[in-house]
């Protein structure tokens, strides 16, 4: 059964930290990894990560993945409140069955 | 807009009812999903369609069943619902070609049975 495991599962910090979240994978038949973010409603895109070692990056959001060692970070720079949330790792895998598998999620706090 | 959506955005109702919650999407994706979030934000996928084929049957019990009357709708019908199907169903579509791809998310429907 393919498995996405998240740690830490919730972070409290203080605004202008820098944080980094994990996330690390078992599925057959990878295709990407994905964050998302998720506030009140649904997840949001925020990354898809295919190759090792080419890093993504959004404003104060990056990411990376080793498809090696089978795990992904994403980093949040200079942390704001609006930055609470919680962030998503899924990753994608199968052909004509293709669907998104997600970790349990990192409950992100930033406090003013 | 262009978006997934789903209605209503909230369902309360009583154990034992029956239950239609509704999906649309305008992307022009051919895959759609059904996935649920329990009480601790676990995003769990219950079916997929492609292009009105059902593709994935997770663990799912029978008195679930999605309906895809075209490829841009992908409706879940509930059964005899139960006190456990208390959650956040979340509804999706894809495309089929590209890198990955990414899901598109609907904004939910909150499900309570009492």
């Amino acid at each position: 059964e393919d498995k996405v495991v998240q740690s830490p599962l919730s972070l409290v910090v203080h605004e202008g930290d820098t944080v980094t979240l994990n996330c690390s994978y078992e599925v057959t038949n990878f295709r990407s990894l994905l964050w998302y973010k998720q506030e009140k409603k649904a997840p949001t895109f925020l990354f898809m990560l295919t190759s090792s070692g080419i890093e993504k990056k959004s404003g104060r959001l990056s990411s990376i993945l080793d498809k090696k060692e089978l795990f992904s970070i994403l980093n949040i720079t200079a942390t704001q409140t609006g930055d609470s949330a919680i962030y998503l790792c899924a990753v994608g895998s199968g052909g004509s069955n293709y669907k998104l598998t997600f970790g349990k999620g990192t409950l992100l706090t930033v406090n003013p | 807009d262009t978006a997934v959506s789903q209605t209503p955005k909230y369902l309360v109702t009583q154990m034992g009812n029956d239950k239609s919650i509704k999906c649309e999407q305008n992307l022009g994706h051919d895959t759609m999903y059904w996935y649920k979030q329990d009480s601790k934000k676990f995003l769990k996928i219950m079916f997929s369609y492609n292009n009105k084929e059902l593709i994935i049957n997770e663990t799912v019990p029978n008195r679930f069943s999605p309906k895809s009357p075209d490829k841009a709708h992908l409706n879940l019908h509930i059964n005899s619902l139960e006190l456990g199907d208390s959650a956040v169903y979340f509804c999706a579509s894809s495309p089929d070609s590209g890198q990955g791809p990414a899901l598109h998310f609907g904004n939910g429907t909150r499900l309570t049975v009492t």
